[in-house]
């Protein structure tokens, strides 16, 4: 397996543009993650998805942000709109179900770095 | 709630070193689990352990867990350049044992 998969990479845009990342997440795993990493606030759960419903998002900062999970290999957080504070590298983690235990090891995409200019 | 904070922020030793690495939690976990992140690269998982185990091992690390004081440790011997990386412990509470993770120790091995 690939392991997760992030798109873009990089992106860099104008405060006021619409962003929109994208997550293919491992094969066969019901669960799935949106963090925000910044130095000065460490790694942030935005929100998470089980079965593509999404559970919890309690994370997500405001109204501009959304997230969708249209089907199991596939989601997108998008901003809209962007602001310089939105600044950081977005990751995208998957999971599955072990037994009893709704989730366990996640498996990290290698992350969006995000700019805000 | 944070459930992981690992102390020291920052770490710097020579390799052949031991790195040890603490973190504590504040309600009662399912499991706690170790990861490591290099430089500009998502985390990768190290090694779980469950709140009913004390201690675990994987290669040079070895992990505790001392669920009276709320806290782990994580120790990875003889040290290498490559083990320069940020390290992190995520605590599982509740029935969806979904880990919190911790602002990270940052650990730096000279050659």
């Amino acid at each position: 397996d690939a392991g997760v998969i992030q798109s873009p990479r990089h992106e860099v845009t104008e405060m006021g543009q619409e962003v929109t990342l994208r997550c293919k997440p491992i094969s066969g795993h019901d669960y799935l993650f949106w963090y925000r990493q910044t130095m000065m606030r460490g790694l942030e759960l935005l929100i998470y998805f089980n079965n593509n419903v999404p559970i919890d998002d309690s994370g997500m900062p405001e109204d501009r942000f959304s997230a969708k999970m249209p089907n199991a290999s596939f989601s997108t957080l998008k901003i809209q709109p962007s602001e310089p504070r939105d600044s950081a590298v977005y990751f995208c983690a998957s999971s599955s179900t072990v037994g009893f235990r709704s989730a366990d090891t996640q498996y990290f995409g290698p992350g969006t770095r995000l700019t805000v200019l | 709630s944070q459930q992981g904070e690992e102390d020291p922020q920052a770490l710097s030793i020579q390799e052949g070193e031991n790195a040890t690495m603490n973190c504590s939690y504040k309600t009662s976990i399912n499991n706690l689990q170790w990861y490591r992140q290099n430089s500009g690269r998502g985390l990768v998982h190290l090694i779980l352990i469950r709140s009913n185990e004390r201690e675990k091992h994987s290669g040079r690390l070895r992990v505790t867990l001392d669920t009276s004081k709320k806290s782990s440790s994580l120790l990875i011997t003889a040290s290498r350049a490559a083990d320069t990386a940020s390290y992190f412990c995520a605590g599982a509470s509740g029935g969806s044992y979904i880990p919190t993770f911790g602002r990270g120790t940052s650990l730096i091995v000279h050659p």
